[in-house]
């Protein structure tokens, strides 16, 4: 299957500052890619679809002035929160289509953000 | 509005044993489903797509079958393994772009 990697794996952060989470596809290009957050216990629940070289699409309740994305090429996107706050704290994974075929899809190995 | 859901009990299983996960959805006409697992601190791994015109798949030690009119998958883990303890994630699309809605999962937990 595809590998999709995540940067950082973990971060700790203060509040009121912004962190970027990266979002790599190793082995093939993905025109789309999704971003979900899933906090403790919880399902994971679906935040944003990011198009390479358009504006992303959010879904209903998410800020997008809150959580930036940005996916500049076909192998990257990245997710930016600004001005974290601890109820930002969560588990954001991302995931893209197999090749184009959204039968299937991978997931990276998420990122544990922290906000004190 | 549409929903999935999952037993949110832990499923304690001797090794060796069948493990049977359920997944019910309301207000939902899906093309097909998907099982994943999700370990500690890990993204959800892909295991099986069944679409609705089938009954049932397998893989390995996994089975799935795809009930559209009682709205209902159930996935099996048969000789389970302690390997196997992990939370069991089912999912469904929302469209035909990818975007998947998840349940919340139930965990298994295989002993020795």
């Amino acid at each position: 299957g595809a590998v999709v990697s995540q940067h950082p794996s973990r971060v700790i952060c203060k509040s009121g500052t912004s962190v970027k989470i990266e979002c790599r596809s190793l082995d093939f290009q993905a025109t789309t890619m999704f971003w979900y957050r899933q906090f403790p216990k919880q399902s994971l629940m679906l935040m944003a679809t990011s198009n390479e070289g358009s504006k992303a699409t959010y879904e209903q309740g998410v800020e997008k002035d809150k959580f930036l994305i940005n996916h500049a090429s076909l192998t990257l996107s990245t997710l930016t929160v600004t001005s974290a706050h601890p109820e930002d704290s969560s588990f954001y994974i991302c995931s893209q289509d197999a090749s184009g075929n959204t039968d299937t899809q991978y997931f990276g190995p998420g990122t544990r953000l922290t906000v004190l | 509005s549409q929903k999935i859901e999952q037993n949110s009990e832990a499923l304690n299983i001797q090794e060796g044993k069948t493990a049977t996960l359920t997944c019910n959805y309301t207000n939902y006409s899906p093309a097909y489903l998907q099982w994943y697992r999700q370990d500690p601190g890990r993204g959800p791994v892909f295991l099986l797509l069944i679409r609705e015109n089938e009954k049932e798949k397998r893989k390995e030690r996994l089975k799935v079958t795809f009930d559209t009119t009682l709205k209902q998958s159930l996935f099996h883990i048969t000789a389970s393994q302690p390997a196997d303890s992990a939370t069991y994630l089912c999912a469904l699309p929302r469209d035909s772009w990818g975007k998947l809605q998840f349940g919340a999962g139930t965990q298994v937990v295989v002993t020795p």
